[in-house]
């Protein structure tokens, strides 16, 4: 079975242009998290889907974050404009539904310059 | 308040040795589930095991145990002879609210694990 997967594994943009990360989680996993670690910091929860709803977005930082899980599979992390702060490993995990245990993606590494 | 507090920024221990990471935790929902991960340098993070709060006894995967005191409000990881390709990040982290709603983590600042040879 394959694991979560997230695609690009590295970002480097510059201040002011735009990103998107992609996650595509375990097949028939319901919940999809989004969270990010910044350096030095621990790793933080942005937003929970549950299918293709928006269960808890109460991590997303500000309006410049922008999450979708069109149809209830993988799910699109958008940065606009991204700013120097937004440097850091953004992570997807998934589960299936009723069940505790989080699996990761391998994170993506976005560096804003 | 930190939620989760991982006290030992960095941890050595020499091969087949066992060595525990320390994690305590605050909350005041009865019911969470503590978890720990392992990051290796290759950035992946990796379940390594679980224990829910109503869990009667430890935890146990292998050669991975989770000493769970509840009334301490701790959650340490035990790795029992310890091999070279455990040298790798370990974070510990709770989740909050009912079992069978999956809920955000809440993750500690993590602790480096060396495994010396």
């Amino acid at each position: 079975e394959a694991g979560v997967t997230q695609f690009p594994s590295h970002s480097v943009i510059e201040k002011g242009q735009t990103v998107t990360l992609r996650c595509d989680p375990i097949s028939g996993h319901d919940n999809l998290y989004w969270y990010r670690r910044v350096m030095g910091k621990e790793i933080k929860f942005l937003l929970h889907f549950v299918k293709e709803s928006k269960q808890d977005e109460s991590g997303m930082p500000n309006n410049r974050f922008l999450a979708e899980r069109t149809g209830g599979t993988y799910s699109t992390l958008k940065v606009q404009p991204a700013e120097l702060e937004d440097s850091g490993v953004y992570f997807c995990a998934s589960s299936p539904f009723y069940q505790e245990t989080q699996y990761f993606g391998p994170g993506t590494r976005l560096l804003v310059l | 308040a930190q939620k989760i507090t991982q006290t030992q920024p960095g941890m050595f221990v020499q091969e087949k040795e066992a060595v525990t990471l320390d994690c305590t935790y605050d909350t005041s929902d009865p019911s969470y589930g503590l978890f720990w991960y392992k990051q290796p340098s290759s950035g992946e993070m990796i379940f390594l095991i679980y224990q829910g709060s109503y869990d009667q006894q430890n935890a146990t995967e292998g050669r991975y145990s989770l000493n769970f005191q509840k009334a301490r409000k701790s959650a340490n990881l035990v790795i029992s002879a310890s091999q070279l390709g455990d040298s790798a990040m370990y974070f510990c982290a709770m989740r909050e609210g009912d079992e069978g709603g999956s809920e955000k983590l809440v993750f500690g600042k993590g602790t480096k694990l060396t495994v010396n040879p």
